[in-house]
């Protein structure tokens, strides 16, 4: 079984600096989806960011940013020019490739709440 | 767009009542829905997925008969909480998913049962 792991279950950072949430993850797969997912207050659960084992290069979405180092199975989030509107809980998670329907369910890290000092 | 509506937003009840939550995906149709219940500070731990038309397949430790998720069209998927009890108080969100291998999961903003 998949498991992720989110080592920070609190962070900080000062408006418009910049700020990077860790995430692991254990699987013996080779193709698989890795997303982070952001959960402000009014509880909706927003995706950030995705990206595709299979590619090398990292994902970016404006602000935000991955380092995805899959032989460290590895995958932070980078955000940049943090705003008062970032802060929510951060959820990293992980999806088998496939479209066996088995393999559609999403596993979750226990998050990172980040705040942001104005 | 991919919208997933849910309701409703937040329920009280009493011990013995059967609750109903309702997910639909307004602006997509929903190959795969899948319902996840979250405890206070804690991450989303998977309930159940649905496919249209089809059974659920509920994760190891949940309830079937506890737990009664129709998926009745490619729009719609309830959750029914059947005799509920002070225990079942949660935070209950769903998602829904396209048909295709990378398509992501889309979330409603999830309900808020207390049970009293």
């Amino acid at each position: 079984a998949q498991t992720v792991t989110q080592s920070q279950p609190e962070m900080s950072v000062q408006e418009a600096e910049t700020v990077t949430l860790s995430c692991t993850y254990d699987t013996s797969e080779s193709d698989y989806y890795l997303f982070w997912y952001k959960q402000p207050p009014s509880r909706q659960m927003i995706l950030v960011i995705r990206q595709e084992a299979y590619k090398q290069q990292n994902a970016t979405e404006n602000r935000f940013s991955v380092n995805f180092q899959k032989a460290a199975k590895s995958f932070s989030l980078k955000i940049s020019d943090s705003q008062l509107g970032d802060a929510a809980m951060y959820f990293c998670a992980y999806r088998s490739a496939g479209s066996n329907f088995g393999n559609e369910k999403l596993t979750f890290g226990t998050g990172t709440r980040l705040t942001i000092i104005p | 767009g991919a919208v997933v509506s849910q309701h409703p937003s937040r329920v009280i009840c009493k011990s013995g009542t059967s609750v109903k939550i309702e997910c639909r995906s307004l602006d997509f149709q929903a190959t795969t829905m899948f319902w996840y219940r979250q405890f206070p500070k804690q991450s989303l731990m998977l309930m159940a997925t649905s496919n249209e038309g089809s059974k659920a397949t509920y994760e190891q430790g949940v309830e079937k008969d506890k737990f009664l998720i129709n998926h009745a069209s490619l729009t719609l998927s309830t959750l029914t909480v059947t005799s509920a009890h002070p225990e079942d108080s949660s935070f209950y969100i769903c998602s829904a998913k396209r048909q295709g291998g990378n398509q992501p999961q889309h979330f409603g903003d999830g309900t808020r049962l207390s049970i009293l």
